[in-house]
């Protein structure tokens, strides 16, 4: 089955420690995407890529990184700079042309 | 800037009643235009979509959305509300023939009485 894969579905770290985020696509798409939601704020975007080696800040990069090595992978980092980290993380992805996203089924990650 | 609009931040209805779920979008020109569905822990799934052409698009799980140019909206709606519908809906925009993000309102939390 194609489709975007996100795990783990929840994540528990301790406040400082950072954290990688696992986002996989086997849809061939080109562009990935990565989301943060809070409750009553929407969906707000943390970085994106368009292409392998290369990815834009969102409105929400500071304290994230991310890597785009591979067109089928694109992992998140949520660094002991994020002041407060815990979200639900959302990872999403586009064909070149297209204009739909399509998302996985999230990461909760809790900073204890 | 560009913005989307989600005026109801929660909305209740009996089941087998009609749902209409409004959306206000605030572009130049207008975006391409989407609905998504997200029920609790999960990801986002697509509903509809609108790009062009006629006004009254049909999507998946018996919803429909009406564009209406002259409002700036683009409501979602459905005859018959089932009591799995209960989710949360976002409505969504991307400028048009352009690569740039969606741009997300801050959703509609729908439940259903039974």
């Amino acid at each position: 089955d194609g489709g975007i894969t996100q795990s783990p579905k929840y994540l528990f770290r301790k406040e400082g420690q950072n954290v990688t985020l696992s986002c996989e696509q086997n849809l061939n798409h080109d562009a990935m995407y990565w989301y943060r939601q809070d409750p009553g704020q929407g969906l707000r975007l943390i970085y994106y890529s368009q292409i392998v080696n290369d990815f834009q800040k969102g409105d929400i990069a500071e304290g994230y990184s991310v890597s785009r090595e591979k067109k089928e992978s694109f992992p998140l980092t949520v660094t002991s700079a994020q002041k407060n980290p815990t979200a639900f993380y959302l990872c999403a992805s586009k064909a070149g042309f297209g204009v739909e996203q399509f998302f996985g089924p999230g990461t909760r990650l809790t900073v204890l | 800037a560009q913005s989307v609009t989600q005026p109801d931040i929660h909305i209740t209805v009996s089941e087998g009643a009609s749902l209409e779920l409004r959306c206000n979008y605030s572009y130049g020109a207008t975006p391409y235009l989407f609905w998504y569905v997200q029920s609790p822990g999960q990801g986002l799934q697509l509903l509809l979509k609108y790009f062009s052409g006629d006004t009254l698009v049909q999507g998946i799980k018996g919803f429909e959305a009406e564009f209406k140019r002259s409002q700036s909206s683009f409501n979602l709606r459905k005859p018959s509300v089932h009591w799995s519908d209960a989710a949360e809906y976002f409505c969504a925009a991307v400028p048009t023939g352009t690569a740039s993000k969606l741009t997300f309102g801050t959703g509609t939390r729908l439940q259903v009485t039974l």
